[in-house]
């Protein structure tokens, strides 16, 4: 099976929390990510946690780490229809960060 | 500003023709890298590089190959193209010891 998975869809309403969830499989991954892929457009790095951490908060963004379920959450507080996007989840486990195994995404709706 | 570009946007071609796909980025980045992306499979590497002459076979590299003559560019070319060669083609940069990967916009490659 993928090494990260993601659930495929998430639909919230405006204002409301999002929560996007990962699952990876190698304990011996050193830097998780979170990026962001608006329509026809590369992909853009939101936030990242290094794995001997537990949660991360960046405005509205809120990263958990839970290293013996080796799951990742993103949390994205009042969310916004900008935030309409596909999300990806990713994984790199070399100490330089530079080889990255990805999630297959989760595509956020936000509806109005 | 300094950016990452690939050309062309799009490319329609037939079975069997050499396609070559160009990446040019000036953050005069040591990592290069070259990832598909296929529905529900996230980004895959297809070749990296570390620096001018180094090149490295990602997860799915057979097909492919890439040559860095010089630090901004690291062109992708396919030897023979294929219809299952038809994806989104994503070039990254990034610098050594970096945690973070800069992507560019993205090749639709069509392969008829």
């Amino acid at each position: 099976g993928e090494d990260v998975e993601q659930s495929l869809f998430l639909s919230v309403r405006e204002g409301d929390s999002s929560v996007i969830n990962c699952t990876y499989t190698d304990s011996s991954s050193t830097y998780l990510y979170w990026y962001k892929q608006e329509p026809g457009a590369g992909l853009q790095l939101l936030t990242y946690i290094f794995s001997n951490m537990d949660m991360k908060q960046d405005q509205r963004l809120t990263v958990l780490l839970n290293k013996k379920d080796k799951h990742l959450s993103l949390r994205i507080a009042d969310t916004q229809t900008g935030d309409s996007a596909i999300y990806f989840c990713a994984e790199s486990r070399d100490n330089a960060g530079n080889m990255l195994t990805f999630g297959g995404g989760t595509r956020l709706m936000v509806k109005p | 500003d300094a950016e990452i570009t690939q050309s062309p946007r799009h490319k329609i071609t037939e079975t069997g023709r050499q396609v070559t796909l160009a990446c040019h980025q000036t953050w005069n980045h040591n990592n290069m890298f070259w990832y598909r992306q296929d529905l529900g499979h996230g980004l895959r590497l297809i070749h990296y590089s570390y620096g001018v002459q180094d090149t490295n076979k990602g997860e799915v590299s057979d097909g492919y190959s890439v040559s860095r003559s010089n630090t901004e560019d690291l062109p992708l070319t396919l030897e023979s193209a294929a219809s299952s060669q038809t994806s989104v083609y994503f070039c990254a940069s990034g610098t050594s010891g970096s945690y973070e990967q800069y992507f560019g916009p993205g090749t639709r490659l069509t392969v008829t």
